[in-house]
């Protein structure tokens, strides 16, 4: 089982829609919580923390769930500039690297 | 806004060659690491380094890669031979604490092609 799963996507949306990308972890000494955003052929770039409460970040929500393993990040009001792919990163309880999900493709359009 | 700097920013490199990728982390930070991301894959770690050491690594950092921190800016990953799949996206990132994602930042990459 992979350490952490996204769907691939691509979510192909209208300006102005709602979206949202799911991401489950499989080890539960998972610790810390993460979306970052990857522009195409970019580094990661850190968009949010994850926190068990759940928080937001203007038009972005994220929540976690740590009894089913499971990530989410919602996009409200998506803009032309949301285009791009959201990676679902953790980081296990006393190691020192980040575990990269694989990715979900975002493209949003007029 | 400071940031990781990381040169060059694409190598091409025959098989068999060695290769030096540079980076130069954010001045007042005390981790540094390496990840990769091989073209349509997963950023992939490879190695922390911290207080002049390596505080962890993965399958993938075998004898062929080897990290040094110079002097007191620099941070170099070298492969010493080169395979083709070792084609990739390096990227090298810095953080001032160890275990928190939050603190750690990335540099632009290099795209290294073997060929």
């Amino acid at each position: 089982r992979k350490e952490v799963e996204q769907d691939p996507g691509p979510f192909n949306v209208p300006e102005g829609a709602t979206v949202a990308f799911n991401c489950t972890y499989s080890n539960s000494a998972s610790q810390s919580f993460f979306w970052y955003r990857q522009d195409c052929r970019k580094e990661p770039k850190l968009l949010m923390s994850v926190y068990s409460s759940g928080n937001e970040d203007g038009r972005f929500t994220a929540q976690l769930n740590r009894a089913s393993q499971y990530i989410s990040l919602l996009i409200r009001d998506s803009k032309l500039s949301d285009s791009a792919t959201y990676l679902c990163v953790v980081n296990l309880s006393g190691y020192n690297k980040l575990i990269f999900g694989a990715g979900t493709r975002l493209a949003v359009h007029p | 806004e400071p940031e990781v700097t990381q040169t060059p920013s694409h190598q091409v490199t025959q098989m068999g060659q060695e290769v030096i990728l540079r980076c130069v982390p954010i001045s007042n930070h005390l981790y540094f690491y390496w990840y990769r991301q091989i073209l349509g894959q997963k950023v992939e770690f490879l190695v922390s380094f911290y207080n002049n050491e390596i505080s962890e690594k993965s399958e993938i950092f075998d004898d062929q890669f080897s990290v040094e921190r110079p002097d007191g800016s620099n941070f170099t990953l070298k492969i010493r031979s080169t395979k083709l799949e070792d084609s990739a996206m390096y990227f090298c990132a810095s953080g001032t604490t160890g275990t928190s994602g939050k603190t750690r930042y990335f540099g632009p990459g290099t795209r290294l092609t073997v060929t």
